[in-house]
């Protein structure tokens, strides 16, 4: 069975670092993209990151690039969201999900507030 | 970037009748292989979105054939035959073609 499982969320202050993880099983993880979708309160679905297979290669948005890092770790099956200079805009629901969205995990939230 | 624009914005449909969602998109989402890079997800209350159709007109792995999607290079629909009250949520179209990857607004689906 395919599981995406995120942790790491939680309250934080602006201005203020977060890693997210997502750990990976039921599939070939070093065979498949991974991206990070987030879902503000109340609003419709944000693509913020993908990595490659082989995590060689990166893409952003422009809302968070510069401040987001994605990376993942095939030896562990899990990837990651490492979330630097946190605004308030940035508090959502974060979702991991597989390539096209074909298996989504049941997400984290992070919410960020002084 | 590439937007995507849904509608309508909600739609009430009798169970046993059919409902359509629109998605336009402002750039071509065919690839010049052939593909088009456009695909529909449903979130249902308090759930993560799951995928329905990839690709335009693919129905995903474990989704009821009463779903169904279709269209051209900027004009999609995604067709839903048959609405039971399982079907209940918001859809959303997405475009996989180019980053950054971006979604419609989303259509909300009630029963009445």
């Amino acid at each position: 069975e395919v599981q995406l499982v995120e942790s790491g969320g939680g309250l934080v202050q602006p201005g203020s670092p977060l890693k997210l993880s997502c750990a990976a099983s039921g599939f070939t993880f070093s065979s498949n993209w991974l991206n990070w979708i987030r879902q503000a309160p109340g609003k419709g679905l944000e693509w913020v990151a993908s990595i490659n297979p082989d995590g060689s290669s990166t893409y952003y948005p422009d809302t968070v690039k510069g401040r987001f890092v994605v990376s993942k770790d095939n030896a562990k099956n899990t990837g990651y969201l490492q979330m630097n200079n946190l605004r308030s805009e940035d508090t959502a629901m974060y979702y991991c999900a597989r390539t096209s969205g074909e298996y989504w995990g049941q997400g984290v939230m992070v919410t960020v507030s002084s | 970037d590439i937007v995507m624009t849904q509608a309508p914005l909600s739609v009430s449909v009798t169970p046993g009748e059919s409902a359509s969602i629109s998605c336009r998109s402002s750039k071509s989402l065919l690839h010049s292989n052939g593909i088009t890079y456009v695909y529909w997800y449903l979130q249902k209350p308090g759930k993560s979105p799951q995928l329905l159709i990839y690709r335009m007109s693919n129905l995903a792995s474990g989704v009821p054939d009463r779903f169904s999607g279709s269209g051209s290079e900027t004009d999609f629909t995604l067709k839903i035959s048959r609405v039971e009250a399982e079907d209940v949520g918001i859809y959303y179209c997405g475009q996989l073609l180019e980053n950054p990857f971006t979604f419609g607004s989303g259509t909300k689906l009630e029963i009445k």
